[in-house]
């Protein structure tokens, strides 16, 4: 099973500010299988990115998705009030998928 | 409009048993693979089980394999989960999700049904 680390496990930043957050795979994972959801509480998850790069129908530009192979990074380019939140990432392999713990993204 | 509407969770002992369901609309729910994705308390997601769309293939997390069973109706559009053997570490919101092929991210998410297993 491919075990998804997220890093940090919490980003304390002030709205307007750059977030870049991390999710690193055991091992090697497709680019087409990696998404990322954010998540706030009370709620179900809602996708992101998929494709590790591509955004989601209706994501605000200011979310953008990179990485290949095992390292793969989520970049909210300023953030909004709305946007924090936990953000996980997700991969798909062997018939299974996996979750990245999350990273709490909270307001400093 | 894809919606999901999960049911059936609660407050069980340890040992005990539930059967879950998520009632769908919007969308031909033959022709898609489902799964249950669960959450514990503080923690991250966990995919759990999923079905093809016919029904005849199924898949389960080693966390649940032989406790749980994924199940569907397609003339009720309707997936289900029984659990047995319900273990403290298993209380969590449970959710449905529609994996969407051949990228296998989820889309689409009901609002999930707590389960709390305690005595």
């Amino acid at each position: 099973e491919i075990v998804l680390t997220q890093s940090p496990g919490t980003l304390s930043l002030s709205p307007g500010e750059r977030a870049t957050l991390s999710c690193r795979a055991s091992q090697s994972v497709s680019s087409s299988f990696l998404a990322w959801y954010q998540q706030k509480p009370g709620q179900a998850p809602r996708l992101l990115i998929y494709g590790a790069s591509s955004r989601a129908t209706g994501i605000p530009d200011r979310f953008s998705g990179s990485g290949s192979g095992t390292d793969f990074t989520l970049t909210i380019s300023r953030l909004e009030p709305e946007d924090f939140a936990v953000y996980s990432c997700q991969q798909y392999g062997g018939l299974s998928w996996t979750f990245g713990q999350g990273t709490k993204v909270e307001i400093k | 409009e894809v919606q999901l509407l999960e049911s059936g969770g609660g407050l069980v002992q340890p040992g005990g048993s539930l059967r879950l369901s998520c009632a769908t609309s919007g969308f031909t729910f033959s022709s898609y693979a489902m799964t249950w994705v669960r959450q514990a308390p503080g923690k991250g997601l966990e995919w759990i089980s999923a079905i093809s769309g016919s029904g005849g293939s199924t898949y389960y997390a080693d966390s649940v394999r032989g406790r749980f069973t994924i199940s569907r109706d397609n003339s009720k559009n309707t997936l289900y989960l029984q659990v047995n053997s319900l273990r403290a570490e298993d209380t969590a919101v449970y959710y449905c999700a529609i994996p969407y092929l051949p990228l296998n991210y989820f889309d689409h998410w009901g609002q999930g049904t707590q389960v709390t297993v305690s005595s």
